[in-house]
C-alpha cells in the first residue's frame, strides 16, 4: 500500500528567504506526481504536476523535482512572500489517476 | 465555466440520518473522484468514476454510496451517519488519468 510522507510538517519563515518541502513515497510504480496548494477553508489548487518519466518542473518561484527510485520529490519556493502562506499537499497518482496524498506541510511566511 | 461545484457548503446531520452531497463539473470530464480529509491529515479517496455508468470503490468506502448517471454529475450518498463521518468532503473532476484533478471547494458534513 503506497505512503506518502511530508516533511516538515510545518515551517516557519520571514519573507524573502527560499525554502524546501519534501515528500517521500514507499512504492515507486507511480504515474505522477503532483503538488497542490490548499488555503484555509478552501479547496485544492494544483501547482505543478511530474509525469514519472519527467524529472521536474517549473512554474515562476516553484520548481518540484521528481526521484522515482529513491522515492523523493521536493518542492522549491523561491523568494518567498506572505502570499504563499498555505498548506502544500504532495500527491501521488496511481492507475487511474487516484491519488494518495500526504498530510501536507503548513507554511508561514512573516512580513 | 463554473468548474467543479459542491452544495452545501456545510450541514450538520444526527447521527442514523442520511444526506446526499452533490458535485457537478462542467468541464466535460470522464474521470470524478469523492475524497474525505480528516482535521491534519491528507486526504483520502471514497469513490472514483472514470465515465457515465461506471463508479469503483477507493479506500475507505464503508458508509458511502455513488451514482454516475451523467457525465456531468457526481453524487455521494451517506447512508446512517456517523460521528466517524464527521469531515470535510472534497469532489474532483480530470479529462484523463495523467492529467491534474480539479477540487472543488469542499462540504464540511458535522455529525452528532
Amino acid at each position: 500500500k503506497q505512503e506518502v510522507t511530508q516533511i516538515p510538517a510545518a515551517l516557519s519563515v520571514p519573507e524573502g528567504e527560499n525554502l524546501v518541502l519534501n515528500c517521500s513515497f514507499t512504492d515507486s510504480a507511480i504515474y505522477n506526481l503532483q503538488w497542490f496548494r490548499q488555503d484555509p477553508g478552501k479547496g485544492l489548487t494544483s501547482l505543478l504536476l511530474i509525469q514519472s518519466s519527467q524529472r521536474e518542473q517549473t512554474s515562476g518561484r516553484l520548481n518540484a523535482s521528481l526521484d522515482k527510485s529513491s522515492g523523493r520529490s521536493t518542492l522549491y519556493i523561491a523568494a518567498s512572500q506572505p502570499g504563499d502562506s498555505a498548506t502544500y499537499l504532495c500527491a501521488v497518482g496511481e492507475y487511474g489517476n487516484k491519488l494518495v496524498f500526504g498530510a501536507g506541510t503548513i507554511l508561514r511566511v512573516k512580513s | 465555466n463554473a468548474g467543479v461545484t459542491q452544495t452545501p457548503k456545510f450541514r450538520i446531520l444526527k447521527i442514523g440520518q442520511s444526506m446526499t452531497l452533490q458535485c457537478t463539473q462542467d468541464m466535460n470530464h470522464n474521470y470524478m473522484y469523492w475524497y474525505r480529509q480528516d482535521p491534519g491529515m491528507g486526504l483520502k479517496l471514497i469513490y472514483y468514476s472514470v465515465g457515465a455508468g461506471i463508479t469503483d470503490k477507493g479506500e475507505v468506502p464503508n458508509g458511502y454510496n455513488v451514482s454516475r448517471s451523467t457525465t456531468e454529475d457526481f453524487p455521494l450518498r451517506l447512508e446512517l451517519a456517523a460521528p466517524s463521518q464527521t469531515s470535510v468532503y472534497f469532489c474532483a473532476s480530470g479529462y484523463v488519468g495523467w492529467e491534474t484533478q480539479y477540487f472543488g471547494p469542499g462540504t464540511r458534513l458535522l455529525v452528532l
